[in-house]
């Protein structure tokens, strides 16, 4: 079955210093690949997503690229600010024709922002 | 645009008593609503599946009759929890997914905190 594997956390950097987050996945086919964002007290809120390999999805200063050959999908920011504070998931949706995709998701990784 | 919302955003309840959760697309129609179970320091787990006007889809292990979904209208679903026990305190989730948006696209609720006595 499909899964992903995100690096475990928590993940603790000063401000304005560059961001990996490492995401892994093995999945059949050919799947979407999302990261997701939690800040506290919400609900999670999509922040990028690739469909094929080698695009790159990018949103607010973060980066992604779909690497089928490594089967990875990493997060980088270059720099990063206290308000980035968050939980970052890790997600992978498989395409099933017509049917609602669904989404399985890294164990999620908590970035913590230093002033 | 796209906001969902969950009701209540925790709850306590006596261990043998029933919860329900609702979770609504504020601001467009949700034709497809998924139900999620997280634990501490854990990936979210998918519960099940529901469109709106059919039964759910759950996923395996999941016991269907404990986690009673219903997906009454295309802004509305409800997960009841019969009968809680300890073992079902978690953090549930909802997302919702619009048909008339690209396919993939699922927007989450904050989540409600259940923790049962």
């Amino acid at each position: 079955g499909n899964s992903v594997t995100q690096m475990e956390g928590p993940v603790t950097l000063s401000e304005e210093a560059f961001l990996t987050i490492n995401c892994t996945y093995t999945a059949t086919g050919y799947p979407s690949l999302f990261w997701y964002v939690q800040y506290p007290g919400e609900g999670l809120q999509l922040l990028l997503k690739a469909t094929k390999a080698d695009d790159k999805g990018s949103n607010k200063g973060f980066e992604a690229t779909y690497r089928k050959e490594t089967t990875s999908f990493h997060l980088e920011k270059g720099s990063v600010q206290v308000s980035d504070s968050a939980v970052y998931f890790c997600a992978l949706s498989d395409r099933v024709d017509g049917t609602a995709s669904k989404l399985t998701f890294g164990t999620g990784t908590r970035l913590q922002v230093t002033l | 645009g796209a906001v969902v919302s969950q009701h209540p955003s925790w709850v306590i309840c006596k261990s043998g008593t029933s919860v329900k959760i609702e979770c609504r697309s504020l601001d467009f129609q949700a034709t497809t609503m998924f139900w999620y179970r997280q634990f501490p320091k854990q990936s979210l787990m998918l519960m099940a599946t529901s469109n709106e006007g059919s039964k759910a889809t759950y996923e395996q292990g999941v016991e269907k009759d404990k986690f009673l979904i219903n997906h009454a209208s295309l802004t509305l679903s409800t997960l009841t929890v019969t009968s809680a026990h300890p073992e079902d305190s978690s953090f549930y989730i909802c997302s919702a997914r619009s048909g008339g948006r690209v396919t993939y696209e699922q927007y989450f609720g904050p989540g409600t905190r259940l923790t049962v006595t």
